[in-house]
């Protein structure tokens, strides 16, 4: 298994362009997320996925959209890109377990993004 | 919001058992305590959760209290791949988001 795939790695963007960062798992996981990190802090969930066709807002969702069209796919997409977006982003997705429920996320390798 | 409070840095020898704290007095009843960690800026790593029991696996062990107040995070064998950035994680969001905080910068030394 790949596990949780991220593109691209690195990415330059100047203000006000638009992008998408591609987040793919093949552990037919429900559960889809995405982090940003900021330096010396922790991760804030920007939006999240129960499954195919269901999203959800998290801590810091302004600028950003998500859609959830199959399992495997997430894709987060920066509307207009700002230097407050700079960061680096992770994607997650989580295996459910017993009861109550349990959520071990695993994580992709992050996209670095810097916008100028 | 449930919150977790943790050292911000520690060390210790290699070889030796780090232990890590943890405090989480506001966890409530139904609500797992995570660990995970951090190296160099890669994705964290998911080490190990518990509700109320101690639990072990490959990585490491976690020690509850019975009050579930605090944890412990037992790597029993420290070795330099284990210097990262440790994270608890024991509570949510008013979204039932899990929070995670700034977490423990473990060093470990020769």
């Amino acid at each position: 298994n790949a596990g949780v795939t991220q593109t691209p790695k690195f990415q330059v963007l100047k203000t006000g362009q638009s992008m998408t960062l591609q987040c793919a798992q093949d552990m037919n996981h429900e559960y889809m997320s995405w982090y940003r990190q900021d330096p010396g802090m922790g991760l804030r969930l920007i939006h999240y996925s129960v499954g195919a066709g269901i999203t959800d807002q998290g801590e810091v969702p302004n600028g950003y959209n998500v859609s959830r069209s199959t399992t495997e796919d997430f894709p987060l997409r920066l509307l207009s890109a700002a230097p407050s977006q700079t960061s680096v982003y992770f994607c997650a997705s989580s295996r459910r377990a017993g009861v109550p429920v349990s959520y071990e996320q695993y994580f992709g390798p992050g996209t670095r993004l810097t916008v100028t | 919001d449930a919150k977790t409070t943790q050292p911000t840095s520690m060390d210790c020898a290699e070889g030796r058992a780090a232990n890590l704290p943890c405090n989480h007095s506001t966890i409530s009843g139904n609500e797992y305590v995570y660990w995970y960690r951090q190296i160099h800026s890669q994705g964290p790593q998911y080490i190990i959760h518990g509700l109320k029991n101690n639990e072990t696996n490959e990585m490491a062990s976690l020690i509850i209290t019975e009050d579930r107040k605090s944890s412990t995070l037992i790597l029993p064998h420290a070795t330099l791949r284990d210097t990262a950035v440790y994270y608890c994680i024991g509570g949510r969001d008013s979204n039932y988001q899990l929070i995670w905080g700034a977490g423990t910068k473990l060093i470990i030394k020769p």
